[in-house]
């Protein structure tokens, strides 16, 4: 079936780097996605990786996608406070379905 | 454009009531989706519609939620009747070229 699983918290001290980590299972997604929820709100497009590429870089952001082992991680250089957030790994599965995680709560210590 | 409008915001009702969550997504975006969110069960699809028809409504919990897409810029989400456990946050988004867009969400909490 379809599915992402991902860790549910993380913790990074600020200026470190954070490195979130997803699985999913369907080896026909054309994209995968990060997306981040503040407090409050909707979820937001972080970024996003489409199947053919290994990685990609947004500024703070790198997305690198395993599609051999269906393994995509989201790295955030210089954590900030203002990062701290739900992030969710979803991938894109037929039909304009999305499939989402259950989100990684990112914690930043002082 | 305004992104996807939710209304309410906020909904505080008691268990056996009915409750109606509105949507109106970004004009021109063809597929729209309702998900609820809550702590123990992460982000759930509920149903979503692509050109106002239904495509997939497995997530849909039991026959107390219906939902409806009268047009391409309206969309109700009802669940009757109300129970506590229905209490969570519950979106609306749409989508345009592989992106979602999620509107702010309705706190839905059944006393």
């Amino acid at each position: 079936g379809e599915d992402v699983e991902q860790s549910l918290f993380l913790s990074v001290r600020e200026g470190d780097s954070s490195v979130i980590n997803c699985t999913y299972t369907d080896s026909s997604s054309t994209y995968l996605y990060w997306y981040k929820q503040e407090p409050g709100a909707g979820l937001q497009l972080l970024t996003y990786i489409f199947s053919n590429m290994d990685m990609k870089q947004d500024q703070r952001l790198t997305v690198l996608l395993n599609k051999k082992d269906k393994h995509l991680s989201l790295r955030i250089a210089d954590t900030q406070t203002g990062d701290s957030a739900i992030y969710f790994c979803a991938e894109g599965v037929r039909d304009d379905k999305i499939i989402f995680g259950k989100g990684t709560r990112l914690h930043i210590l002082p | 454009d305004a992104g996807v409008i939710q209304s309410p915001r906020h909904e505080v009702t008691e268990m056996g009531q009915e409750v109606t969550l509105r949507c109106k997504p970004i004009s021109g975006h063809n597929s729209l989706f309702w998900y609820r969110q809550t702590m123990m069960r992460g982000l759930e699809l509920l149903i979503y519609f692509n050109n106002n028809v239904p495509i997939d409504d497995s997530g849909m919990p039991e026959d107390r939620f219906s939902a409806k897409m009268p047009n391409a810029s309206f969309s109700t989400l009802k669940i009757q009747p109300s129970e506590p456990r229905d209490s969570a946050v519950y979106f609306c988004a749409s989508i345009f070229s592989n992106e979602q867009f999620f509107g702010p969400g309705t706190r839905l909490t059944v006393l």
